[in-house]
């Protein structure tokens, strides 16, 4: 059975870079059929696509947040991982990653709450 | 604004049936077959109920069924239940951009 674990620091200070981690069991980072997304939810809000990446490194973000994410994979551990960096309080969010099955299928991990905060 | 339009909120008594709309434009919901529907229950992570626009991953109740119409999907929910009350969120493909997935902005579903 696919589980997908966020790992990282619940808290950031503004400016600063947000690093997660998705730590991948039950299945392979590297099979040729899926991409690896990350997905957050700002509190009480909606569902925003930040970007995903191929095992091969080929990444698509969104346009919107695209000059401050890196989203890179590490296959010998079958984990992949989101940076974003000058995060502000808008950054404040329940980030998911996510196995993407197609173009708009994902199975989801748990997620984790990242707060920017001084 | 999200990308793709929903109802803020619907709902409906035990055993009814509920639809929730979806309006994106031709370069997402109308363009394409792939538009997902998610259920998400407070504090817990969204849970795929239809992909590509129609299909039931197993494990799915029958009572949730998806279509599509120009540039509105749609979710129906067929004999209510108190387990339904939920968010639901549709998902489309867009071209507007490389690989770019779009959301709508959420449904709260309240079963009366």
């Amino acid at each position: 059975q696919l589980q997908l674990q966020e790992s990282g620091p619940g808290l950031v200070k503004p400016s600063e870079t947000l690093s997660l981690t998705c730590t991948v069991s039950g299945g392979s980072i590297s099979s040729s059929s899926y991409y690896w997304g990350w997905i957050r939810q700002p509190p009480g809000k909606g569902l925003e696509w930040i970007g995903s990446i191929y095992y091969s490194g080929s990444t698509y973000y969104n346009p919107s947040l695209k000059s401050r994410v890196t989203i890179s994979v590490d296959t010998s551990k079958n984990q992949f991982s989101l940076k974003l960096s000058s995060v502000t309080a808008a950054d404040t969010a329940v980030y998911y990653c996510a196995r993407q099955v197609a173009a708009a299928q994902f199975d989801w991990g748990q997620g984790t709450l990242v707060t920017v905060s001084s | 604004q999200s990308a793709l339009t929903q109802p803020a909120s619907v709902s409906g008594s035990p055993g009814q049936s509920i639809t929730i709309s979806c309006t994106g434009t031709s370069s997402d919901v109308g363009g394409y077959n792939y538009v997902s529907w998610y259920q998400q229950h407070p504090g817990k992570a969204p849970k795929l109920m239809i992909y590509d626009v129609s299909n039931r991953p197993s494990g799915v109740s029958n009572r949730f069924s998806g279509s599509k119409s120009g540039n509105t999907a749609s979710l129906t929910i067929s004999g209510l239940q108190a387990e339904d009350e939920a968010d639901y969120y549709c998902s489309s493909y867009t071209s507007s951009s490389t690989l770019y997935v779009v959301f709508g902005g959420g449904t709260k579903l309240t079963v009366l």
